[in-house]
């Protein structure tokens, strides 16, 4: 079936690391792939999105490049702030049939620290 | 004011108990959707709604029940609490736009202890 696997966590880093979060899915189709962030004491938003292959999301500095040949869509910063502290979901919807629901990953905490 | 505002943010009740987590929108979003978090678990679907005359089981309605009294408000009960329904619920909204492009609002959470 269809299915979002994340790096576990918790990823630790200091201010001004780079920092991967690891994504790969399985699909029937071609589907949409979403990164939603979840603050401390906060519910989930949108981070960014990619509809097909090769689209990168990108918004506050993180970006993620949907590549169809290895079936991932990794999350990516340059330069993390203590202010990017949360979990981060990844996620895909199936571009065909209706009731599309999203599938979601397991979440990945990234701390960090000054 | 949040757009999507879940009452209680914090509830402990005792097992056998009910308990009704309460969650309204001023998006003018018509589908509703209930959620739990659990740590190692990622988020679950409970129910979902599509209008007020569609409700929808999700992956682990088993335990819970809904109610939606309008386009704005959607209601998760948990007719007798057990232990293992402690857990932070999210309510989450959408419109057939942004349900098919995949983005949903959450609200703050509602966190449940059963004791």
């Amino acid at each position: 079936g269809d299915s979002v696997t994340q790096m576990e966590g918790p990823v630790t880093l200091s201010e001004e690391a780079f920092l991967t979060i690891n994504c790969t899915y399985t699909a029937t189709g071609y589907p949409s792939l979403f990164w939603y962030v979840q603050y401390p004491g906060e519910g989930l938003q949108l981070l960014l999105k990619a509809t097909k292959a090769d689209d990168k999301g990108s918004n506050k500095g993180f970006e993620a490049t949907y590549r169809k040949e290895t079936t991932s869509f990794h999350l990516e910063k340059g330069s993390v702030q203590v202010s990017d502290s949360a979990v981060y979901f990844c996620a895909l919807i199936l571009n065909a049939g209706n009731n599309r629901k999203l599938i979601w990953g397991l979440g990945t905490s990234l701390a960090v620290n000054p | 004011d949040a757009d999507v505002t879940q009452t209680p943010r914090n509830r402990i009740t005792k097992t056998g108990k009910r308990i009704m987590l309460e969650c309204s929108q001023t998006k003018g979003h018509d589908r509703m959707y209930w959620y739990r978090q659990d740590p190692g678990l990622g988020l679950r679907l409970i129910y979902y709604s599509f209008d007020v005359k569609d409700i929808n089981k999700g992956e682990i309605s088993d335990g819970y029940s809904v109610s939606r009294q309008a386009q704005a408000k959607f209601s998760l009960s948990l007719e007798s609490a057990i232990p293992n329904q402690t857990a932070l619920y999210f309510c989450a909204t959408s419109d057939y736009g942004t349900a098919n492009t995949g983005e949903l609002f959450f609200g703050e959470g509602s966190r449940l202890t059963v004791l």
